[in-house]
């Protein structure tokens, strides 16, 4: 069976870095594309971008291009989200999800994280 | 982006009842649509791909028809666990976008 293990919560200062991270297991890591989605506080989901694991191949919804990376660790069957400097408006949950299909750049999320906190905050 | 607009944001129903619920996109995206659930504090479930195919382990009291620009999710007979947000999901192109959500509560 296969599980997205995510970072825990984290609280950090406006301007601060960040890096979260989704283990993934239970299956080949790099079989499937992995997108991040972001949900803010009583607010829907927002697609933020997704990316191959077999190539480092991504996409970037054009809201995010620029305010976030995405990355890879073979090694280690985990995928990252990373911002340089952070926003107090980045306070949002933020899931990491499998694609359904293997290989499809866009598809269904059938796996879910279950999700990492950010909160940014003076 | 291709927008995607739900209705209604909001519905009440009761433990048996029929419920629908649309999605409207802006553009023509084929079948390439989906729609999850969502409780509160949890992450989203898959719940119907490609518009009308169940998801391995959704109760089959879930379906989901359309084309083109419109679709329809529907619950064929409302259950107690099935209290949550549901979201429409488009895949026909990048950004991938969600509608807004639809908010099912009991009255």
């Amino acid at each position: 069976e296969v599980h997205l293990v995510q970072s825990g919560a984290e609280l950090k200062k406006p301007g601060e870095s960040l890096k979260i991270s989704c283990d993934v297991s239970g299956d080949i890591f790099t079989s499937h594309w992995i997108a991040w989605v972001r949900q803010k506080p009583g607010k829907g989901l927002e697609w933020m971008g997704a990316i191959d694991p077999s190539d480092s191949d991504t996409k970037y919804s054009p809201s995010f291009r620029g305010q976030v990376s995405l990355s890879v660790d073979t090694a280690v069957s985990a995928v990252y989200l990373q911002w340089v400097s952070l926003k107090a408006s980045d306070t949002a949950i933020y899931f990491c999800a499998r694609h359904r299909s293997s290989r499809l750049p866009v598809d269904a999320f059938n796996i879910w994280g279950l999700g990492t906190m950010v909160s940014v905050s003076s | 982006d291709i927008q995607m607009t739900q209705s209604p944001s909001s519905l009440s129903a009761s433990v048996g009842d029929r419920v629908t619920i649309t999605c409207q996109a802006s553009q023509d995206i084929s079948t390439y649509l989906n729609w999850y659930q969502q409780k509160v504090g949890k992450a989203p479930k898959l719940l119907i791909y490609g518009t009308s195919n169940l998801e391995a382990g959704a109760p089959s009291r879930f379906s989901g028809s359309g084309s083109g620009t419109d679709f329809t999710f529907t619950i064929s007979s409302l259950q107690p666990e099935d209290v949550a947000t549901y979201y429409c999901q488009q895949y026909d192109d990048v950004p991938i976008t969600f509608g807004q959500g639809t908010r099912l509560d009991f009255k």
